[in-house]
């Protein structure tokens, strides 16, 4: 059961480009959205997250958009670099659940290219 | 400071065998999660433990079951194996487990199941 629906499954950007990945979800119970990236062979990492009571979050070159109305949430890479191409995921979890059940999306394979 | 540890790297299994994968938390971490991610696809949550408890289960057979011991680590058992259970096999640990806690995750075991 897909909740949480990602797009592209693969993107190819320019080094110094603007990366852009979407999900959306149905389950409006969702309430905290946090971003994965994962390098071959290891597990995925942290990059950021938000919680649906702002539009917009931004950490250096990393900024989260989110629209609650439509259930969808963004990823943008501002001045993309060779060390970002790794794969993205999208995730979601309810508090309400009671514990830290992460709901991922099927990913993003990023290349960058010099 | 040590991350995630799970041990093995690698496993190859013939169908019908048992395995129990392992993985140390995060010092002062008190819950583990366990993920299963098939390749090309994002992680699927199976189960959650706090305080040697369970607090959450994914949508997974009953093959499957695990346990958290006083020193916080984890074992992921899998009974029956099927070749549909090969897959990258994650552990996550966080503080202490709530929803909006950051999950760190380990490098994986990738099984292998023929």
């Amino acid at each position: 059961q897909q909740q949480v629906k990602q797009s592209p499954q693969s993107l190819i950007v320019q080094k110094g480009g603007i990366s852009i990945i979407n999900c959306a979800y149905e389950n409006t119970a969702f309430d905290y959205f946090p971003w994965y990236q994962q390098f071959p062979g290891k597990g995925p990492a942290l990059l950021i997250a938000i919680r649906p009571d702002v539009s917009e979050k931004k950490e250096g070159r990393f900024t989260i958009s989110f629209n609650k109305s439509a259930k969808q949430f963004s990823l943008h890479i501002m001045d993309s670099q060779p060390g970002d191409s790794a794969t993205y995921f999208c995730a979601a979890t309810d508090i309400n659940f009671g514990n830290e059940k992460l709901t991922f999306g099927t990913g993003t394979r990023l290349t960058i290219i010099p | 400071d040590a991350g995630v540890t799970q041990s093995p790297t690698h496993l190859i299994k013939t169908r019908g065998q048992h395995v129990t994968l392992r993985c140390s938390p995060i010092s002062g971490h008190k819950s583990v999660s366990w993920y299963q991610q098939v390749l090309g696809q994002g992680p699927q949550f199976i189960f959650q433990y706090y305080e040697k408890e369970e607090r959450g289960r994914g949508n997974f057979p009953d093959r499957f079951s695990a346990r958290q011991f006083p020193n916080y680590s984890s074992e992921l058992n899998v009974n029956a194996l099927l070749l549909g259970d090969s897959a990258l096999y994650l552990c996550a640990s966080s503080l202490v487990g709530r929803s909006t806690d950051t999950q760190y995750f380990g490098p994986g075991t990738r099984l292998t199941v023929l």
